[in-house]
């Protein structure tokens, strides 16, 4: 069955460090997201991407950044992980347009910056 | 810029009930509203999707409608059951291909 996966599903680190999220999609779908989601805001937009080398910001994309080398995969990378980044994080993807689109989302990463 | 509200916060419920989860958007100019359920911990499942064209969608006891007009959409939940206990999220596709969540309905049913 086709499938979103992320790794870690849980990661500690340190304020300054560089910390990669892996998004990996067999559904073969163009469009992938990354989101946060933290008590009080809900879930929002962090990058998303509608096809290779194709990458745009979200709302909150400051301290982060993504690479769409293929269409499964699409890491996300804090370049200087900061406390304020402490959040869960999840990747999603869905078809290329078309009202009939659902968004399929990742189990998630747990990131926890000191 | 379309923002979603999700009333109330938080519901609980006596088994059995029948309950209305609602959720209103200020842009009616959308392509499709989706519900999902997120247990704690986990990720969002996707439950029902309501294309901009269509009035409501059904899958077992969920039955999910749409008014965009009045830009509002409900998800009724038939014979709640303990299980159903969850946070319900609803979110909005406008033009892009970006989702605009709510921040949810915490759910609980008590047996």
């Amino acid at each position: 069955d086709a499938e979103i996966t992320q790794s870690p599903r849980h990661k500690i680190t340190e304020t300054g460090r560089q910390v990669t999220l892996a998004c990996h999609q067999t559904w073969n779908h163009n469009n992938m997201f990354w989101y946060r989601q933290d008590l009080g805001h809900g879930l929002r937009l962090i990058h998303y991407s509608y096809g290779v080398q194709d990458t745009n910001k979200g709302e909150v994309s400051d301290g982060y950044s993504v690479s769409r080398s293929n269409t499964e995969d699409l890491p996300l990378t804090l370049e200087s992980a900061a406390s304020s980044q402490t959040s869960v994080y999840f990747c999603a993807s869905s078809e290329t347009h078309g009202e009939y689109n659902e968004q399929f989302f990742g189990p998630g990463t747990r990131l926890t910056v000191l | 810029k379309q923002e979603v509200t999700q009333i109330p916060a938080a519901l609980s419920v006596p088994e059995g009930e029948n309950l209305v989860l609602n959720c209103s958007f200020t842009d009616s100019a959308i392509y499709n509203l989706q519900w999902f359920r997120q247990d704690p911990g986990k990720g969002l499942t996707s439950l029902l999707l309501i294309q901009s064209s269509q009035r409501e969608q059904t899958s077992g006891r969920l039955n999910a409608s749409l008014d965009k007009s009045s830009g509002r959409s409900t998800l009724y939940i038939a014979a709640s059951q303990p299980g159903d206990s969850a946070t319900y999220l609803c979110a909005v596709k406008s033009g892009s291909e970006k989702l605009v969540f709510g921040k949810g309905t915490k759910l609980t049913v008590n047996p």
